[in-house]
């Protein structure tokens, strides 16, 4: 079966210190990987998807990145945290189209704290 | 593109009694409608879907209804629990969707009251 693993789950870093947030899918090959943004008591904001190895689509241009360097594995990173990246980070993955009906899957997300 | 309007954003009920939480979508060629349940501190999780060639679905206490000409779907909880207290998010896709286009409702906070 597939799972889906995110780390750290919760971090608290300073303005204007880098970010890498890790994510790694088992299980499947070439799935379709995203990464969301939910701010306290607010709906899922889309930041970044990706449907395969180096490819990424930005959803939202702000002071995060994206990268997807293997089939599994997607990062966010920042260069230089604000306040406002402050919030709950998921990432979701699918089956890509043509290995069958899938939804998106989610991990169980990153707490990121930025004082 | 797809729009999905979900209400109402917060709903309170007593244990035992049933919950319903509605969904409208905008773009007649989405075809599937999942619900997720979002426990607090933790990622949402799937807990039933539906396609659009059919009209109800049932799991144990949760079911899910669609009216594909009013553009409407919503999610019924029956005998609700405490556990139950949860954010409850729909969305809608055109399966085999790419990309970006499966849409989120903005959620329900149900609280369960015992």
């Amino acid at each position: 079966s597939q799972t889906i693993h995110q780390w750290p789950a919760t971090l608290v870093q300073p303005v204007g210190s880098p970010l890498s947030l890790e994510c790694t899918v088992e299980g499947t090959s070439n799935p379709n990987l995203y990464w969301y943004r939910q701010a306290a008591g607010r709906g899922l904001q889309l930041l970044f998807y990706s449907v395969g190895i180096g490819q990424i689509s930005s959803e939202v241009p702000q002071n995060l990145s994206a990268s997807r360097p293997q089939d599994r594995q997607f990062i966010l990173s920042s260069k230089k945290l604000l306040l406002s990246d402050s919030g709950f980070y998921l990432c979701a993955w699918r089956a890509a189209p043509g290995q069958g009906d899938s939804p998106l899957h989610f991990g169980n997300g990153t707490r990121l704290t930025v004082t | 593109g797809e729009n999905v309007e979900q209400h109402p954003s917060t709903l309170s009920v007593q244990e035992g009694d049933s919950a319903v939480i509605k969904c409208t979508y905008s773009d007649s060629a989405s075809n599937y409608f999942p619900w997720y349940k979002q426990e607090l501190g933790k990622g949402p999780q799937l807990i039933i879907d539906i396609r659009s060639n059919v009209g109800e679905k049932k799991d144990q206490r949760i079911a899910v209804t669609l009216n594909k000409t009013a553009k409407h779907f919503s999610l019924h909880i029956t005998e609700t629990q405490p556990e139950d207290s949860a954010v409850y998010f729909c969305a809608a896709a055109d399966f085999p969707f790419t990309g970006n286009q499966f849409y989120f409702g903005t959620g329900t906070s149900l609280t369960v009251i015992p």
